[in-house]
């Protein structure tokens, strides 16, 4: 069975600076689909960015960012130029093939003015 | 409407009771999927829909928990005989299909099992 973790349950990071949230995950299948999503306090999950595991490169969206290391089973997520609104949890969640996403436990960032 | 809608918001139950949550998907999406989040967790599986068939029902925690969904569109999960540990937030995405597409997530529902 796949899992995620999610290894820093906060994260703080000072507006305008650049911050790290760490994923990893278990799995023996090939193909597969990895994500990042954001959940402010109003519930609404929110997708940052996506990255198909066959694509050697880096997805990136704007302001944020992807290091996927197959090899490793990890998947962080860069946010440059952090804003006030950046603040939220956010989840990695790995899909499987037959499509159900499992998700990590989450990092919830603060972003200090 | 454009995104994937919840009823209700929020629900406040007794222990024994049922309720039924629904899930409006973005039209024209054939892939719809229940996920349970407790307080402070992550996302927990229930059960997919592809079209009207629910190939993988391998979350759902108990036999107390089902879902169906009719026409391609709506779907209601029902939960028999409540208890306290189902208190959490429901929550509903859909995606044009089980396939490669991204899943867009509903606002959920709050659901308090006194």
């Amino acid at each position: 069975a796949q899992t995620v973790t999610q290894s820093q349950p906060e994260m703080s990071v000072q507006e305008a600076e650049t911050v790290t949230l760490s994923c990893t995950y278990d799995t023996s299948e090939s193909d597969y689909y990895l994500f990042w999503y954001k959940q402010p306090p109003s519930r609404q999950m929110i997708l940052v960015i996506r990255q198909e595991a066959y694509k050697q490169q880096n997805a990136t969206e704007n302001r944020f960012s992807v290091n996927f290391q197959k090899a490793a089973k990890s998947f962080s997520l860069k946010i440059s130029d952090s804003q006030l609104g950046d603040a939220a949890m956010y989840f990695c969640a790995y899909r499987n093939q037959g499509g159900k996403l499992i998700f990590g436990q989450g990092t919830e960032l603060s972003v200090k003015p | 409407g454009a995104g994937v809608s919840q009823s209700p918001s929020n629900k406040v139950t007794e222990k024994g009771k049922d309720v039924e949550l629904r899930c409006d998907p973005i039209s024209g999406h054939t892939a719809l999927y229940w996920y349970r989040q407790r307080l402070g967790q992550g996302l927990e599986f229930l059960i997919y829909f592809q079209g009207n068939s629910a190939p993988d029902k391998s979350g759902l925690p108990s036999d107390r928990f089902s879902a169906e969904r009719t026409g391609e569109s709506v779907s209601t999960l029902t939960i028999q005989r409540t208890q306290q540990e189902d208190s959490a937030v429901y929550l509903c995405a859909s995606s044009l299909s089980t396939g490669v597409e991204t899943q867009y997530f509903g606002p959920g529902t709050r659901l308090l099992v006194l």
